[in-house]
């Protein structure tokens, strides 16, 4: 069965510091990624998504994601974060009825 | 707003009571899915709809829920003698049939507390 699973279940950074949010999937077959995102108060939007191609996948707000098939990861990365990043980040696989299973989710709290 | 909605937004009841939730997707998405969030968790599959057909069905859906898609538009989910462990915030999601590439939308949840 695939599962997914997320190594940091509560980050706290400072404004302009580094992020980089683990993510490690088990599936044998072609695999799609996702990130999802969710923000105090609102519902969950995609930031990113790998379905093959170039590994390093780039999405909005300056969020990227870099694809390891070696190591079965899927890691989420921004150089510099904002306050307005705080947020719930979930990373996900789908199988091919494209139901999602997620990751526990990390929490991320930016201090201004 | 072409987001997909979910009413209502909240939902308190008393254990043993039914709660029925709507779901309205994004319009002319034929897939529809259905997930459950407990506190700390990611959103976990429940089941999900190509049109009005009823796909597929976790074991997490007891006897006691139900949903429906009755002219493959808006979705409703019911259950029925709610329990404590029910408790959570119910997402339903839309997306093109097309391949699984495509992206699914969420809508903003229905938080149900049983007492």
């Amino acid at each position: 069965a695939q599962s997914v699973s997320q190594h940091n279940h509560h980050v706290i950074l400072s404004e302009a510091a580094s992020l980089e949010l683990g993510c490690n999937y088990s599936y044998g077959g072609t695999v799609n990624l996702f990130w999802y995102v969710q923000y105090p108060g609102q519902h969950l939007q995609l930031l990113l998504k790998y379905f093959s191609g170039d590994p390093l996948v780039k999405g909005i707000k300056g969020f990227e994601a870099e694809f390891i098939k070696s190591k079965f990861s899927f890691n989420l990365r921004k150089p510099s974060v904002q306050w307005s990043d705080t947020a719930e980040y979930f990373c996900a696989v789908n199988d091919r009825t494209g139901k999602l299973i997620f990751g526990q989710g990390t929490t991320l709290q930016v201090k201004p | 707003d072409t987001g997909v909605s979910q009413n209502p937004r909240h939902k308190i009841t008393k254990r043993g009571q039914n709660v029925t939730f709507r779901c309205d997707p994004i319009s002319e998405h034929n897939r529809l899915y259905w997930y459950r969030q407990t506190l700390g968790q990611g959103p976990e599959f429940l089941t999900y709809f190509q049109n009005e057909a009823q796909l597929e069905k976790s074991r997490l859906l007891s006897d006691r829920f139900s949903a429906e898609r009755p002219k493959g538009s808006f979705s409703t989910l019911e259950i029925q003698r709610t329990e404590q462990g029910d408790s959570a915030m119910y997402l339903c999601a839309s997306r093109p049939s097309g391949t699984s590439q495509e992206t699914q939308y969420f809508g903003p949840g229905t938080r149900l507390l049983v007492l």
